[in-house]
């Protein structure tokens, strides 16, 4: 079974200051996929970046990157340049790399950007 | 955004009755979920289908049944329901797809059930 934690449960920066979201992960698949999702307050999951275990190079979406260490099994998420509307609870997710995959998430992190 | 939606979105009901939830959706996609979500959790799977009438538990599936006569419908039922399922629920739906994009989840806006 895949297990995700994310250690931090609240983090708080500075608007336009850049923030790090942690995330570790275990399983024994080596075919898989990784994901960061967002929840604002009006409870939508929204998708923010996706990266496929196969692939050595980080994903990056605007803003937001990762660093996915697979050795490691670790995927954090680096926000740049935070905005007021990045204030949201942050999930990381795994999934196998098999049709139909069912996503295992983490426990989240509440992130707050101050003005 | 996916067109995914999902009824009620707010409901209160009472120890030891019937509840069901909807799950619609007019993407056509093959594979739907529902999952819930409570504080310190995450979301976690209840069950899944993978095509008309086919469908499977997930890690938190006791108490709760499902059914998918068409595509486009997942209904989630709580026979009776207890304090403890108390949450917000969540479907989703993907499609699987060749290739690096891998099989992209989609979520509907929630429904929060309050079992008093």
């Amino acid at each position: 079974a895949q297990t995700v934690t994310q250690s931090q449960p609240e983090m708080s920066v500075q608007e336009a200051e850049t923030v790090t979201l942690s995330c570790t992960y275990d399983t024994s698949e080596s075919n898989y996929y990784l994901f960061w999702y967002k929840q604002p307050p009006s409870r939508q999951m929204i998708l923010v970046i996706r990266q496929e275990a196969y692939k050595q190079q980080n994903a990056t979406e605007n803003r937001f990157s990762v660093n996915f260490q697979k050795a490691a099994k670790s995927f954090s998420l680096k926000i740049s340049d935070s905005q007021l509307g990045d204030t949201a609870m942050y999930f990381c997710a795994f999934m196998r790399g098999t049709s139909g995959s069912r996503l295992t998430f983490g426990e989240g992190t509440q992130l707050t950007v101050n003005p | 955004d996916a067109g995914i939606t999902q009824s009620p979105r707010h409901k209160v009901t009472e120890t030891g009755t019937p509840v069901t939830l909807r799950c619609h959706q007019t993407e056509n996609h093959r594979y739907m979920y529902w999952y819930r979500q409570d504080p310190g959790h995450g979301l976690r799977l209840i069950h899944y289908s993978y095509g008309v009438k086919d469908t499977d538990k997930g890690e938190v599936s006791d108490g709760y049944s499902v059914s998918r006569s068409k595509t486009e419908d997942f209904l989630l039922t709580l026979e009776s329901a207890t304090s403890s399922q108390t949450s917000v629920y969540f479907c989703a739906i993907s499609e699987p797809k060749q290739g690096a994009l891998g099989n992209e989840q989609f979520f509907g806006p929630g429904t929060r059930l309050t079992v008093l």
